[in-house]
């Protein structure tokens, strides 16, 4: 199993410009997150899904749109983007059926960097 | 005022030493409790996972909760090299409905174990 798998690994941006970013996990879980790293801040939720066909905001989305194409991917999408978007972007999956409630798997990470 | 704080250090111990990582938050509705470790340039792992107070030990890692505090700690005896990492606090209410599956994380502590 590959678990959580993100692409592109690095990416450098020019302000404005879009970008997706996609994430996929082969665990069969209901739930995906996408957050966000900065230093000193810890991880920051930005959206997530609960299920397949549902996304809602977290922390800090502003900026940001999600898709949850199907239950294996959740993409995270900059529209317009901007040097304050700088960052390391995590996926998380997770699956509530299991012994460890919340127990949430993450992927290698994006690193965005916004000129 | 952060739900979560924790000291980011960095924390810089030799080889053998105990180390003691530790969490406070605000939040009385928290009752999953769980350790991340991050090495560079990865995405977090898992490391313990406890639910409500009481101390859960792992080979040379022992986790402590206390609600009545609203204090978490890790313990790491006979720290190695291999130990050198970043290590997040994370909380879950899990009150169902929006908040299900929804972990705040504290900032993180970057530890490094010398030779």
């Amino acid at each position: 199993n590959a678990g959580v798998t993100q692409t592109p690994k690095f990416q450098v941006l020019k302000t404005g410009q879009s970008m997706t970013l996609q994430c996929a996990q082969d665990m069969n879980h209901n739930s995906m997150y996408w957050y966000r790293q900065d230093p000193g801040m810890g991880l920051r939720l930005i959206y997530y899904s609960a299920s397949e066909g549902t996304t809602d905001k977290g922390e800090v989305p502003n900026g940001y749109n999600v898709s949850r194409l199907n239950k294996r991917e959740f993409s995270l999408r900059l529209e317009s983007a901007a040097p304050s978007q700088t960052s390391v972007y995590f996926c998380a999956s997770s699956d509530h059926s299991g012994a460890h409630t919340d127990t949430q798997y993450f992927g290698p990470g994006t690193r965005l960097t916004v000129l | 005022q952060k739900e979560v704080e924790q000291d980011p250090g960095p924390l810089s111990v030799p080889e053998g030493a105990i180390v003691s990582l530790n969490c406070t938050y605000s939040n009385s509705a928290f009752q999953y409790f769980m350790w991340y470790r991050q090495y560079s340039r990865k995405g977090p792992e898992l490391l313990m996972y406890t639910y409500s107070s009481g101390n859960k030990e792992d080979g040379r890692f022992t986790a402590q909760v206390d609600k009545s505090s609203k204090y978490i700690s890790l313990f790491i005896r006979d720290s190695q090299p291999s130990d050198s990492a970043t290590y997040l606090c994370a909380m879950s209410a899990n009150a169902g409905g929006t908040s299900y599956g929804k972990l705040t994380f504290g900032q993180g502590t970057i530890l490094t174990v010398h030779p």
